[in-house]
């Protein structure tokens, strides 16, 4: 057990619907993320935060809207999805400093798009 | 452009053998460095972070980093078909940030 939770752990969902993504950390980190994982692709950095406020947007879509109330939950919003956005969406928590910035990873959302 | 290069394989070895997964990086500033093993999926889980030059141990696992040549390896002894999985190696690039950079991946089969 890694210490962060993700739900749901599937979810499909129609290119008109609204759903988010919850990620929950029982670490004491001070920095949360948001993955991409598609299949036979390497992981794509799509958001990072730290101590709550948004330091990294890789140029991800509208479609996706973070949001992290406080240092221990994040969420990813989804609205209007393409099909090509099926895929695994992981978060992930670390501590950021010199050496203690591992990163620990939820067990992942398997998103699909139809 | 910074970069975490690994060979994206398969690698194949029988059980038993020692399993050496390679990674180099661009950035000479780079401070942190980590080995994360993902099974198709599922989440990748950490196997190891290394900071220092050498070698660093944990049980069947031993990373190596050399600075100087800008590479890190992941060695497996005794290679078990359950350590069949894909091992990412991720960098942290330093300069401030602890945002770690992850190279593709290296696809590992260990056959009975």
């Amino acid at each position: 057990e890694t210490g962060v939770t993700q739900t749901p752990r599937h979810l499909v969902m129609g290119m008109t619907n609204k759903k988010s993504l919850k990620c929950e950390q029982h670490l004491g980190h001070n920095a949360m993320y948001w993955y991409k994982q598609s299949a036979k692709k390497p992981l794509e950095l799509m958001f990072v935060y730290s101590l709550e406020e948004r330091v990294e947007n890789n140029s991800v879509p509208s479609r996706f809207s973070p949001e992290c109330p406080n240092s221990s939950h994040l969420f990813l919003h989804l609205h209007t999805l393409q099909p090509e956005d099926s895929a695994l969406y992981l978060c992930a928590s670390s501590q950021l400093g010199p050496a203690t910035d591992t990163q620990y990873f939820g067990p992942g959302t398997r998103l699909t798009v139809l | 452009q910074k970069e975490v290069e690994q060979n994206s394989g398969p690698l194949s070895v029988p059980e038993g053998a020692i399993a050496s997964l390679n990674c180099t990086y661009s950035d000479r500033g780079s401070q942190s460095f980590f080995w994360y093993r993902q099974y198709s999926g599922k989440s990748p889980e950490l196997i190891m972070s290394i900071y220092s030059n050498g070698d660093k141990e944990d049980g069947r696992f031993t990373a190596q980093l050399n600075k100087a040549s800008q590479y890190v390896s992941l060695l497996i002894r005794d290679s078990q078909p359950s350590d069949s999985a894909t091992y990412l190696c991720a960098v942290n690039m330093g300069g401030g940030s602890y945002i770690p950079t992850f190279g593709r991946g290296t696809s590992l089969i260990v056959h009975p």
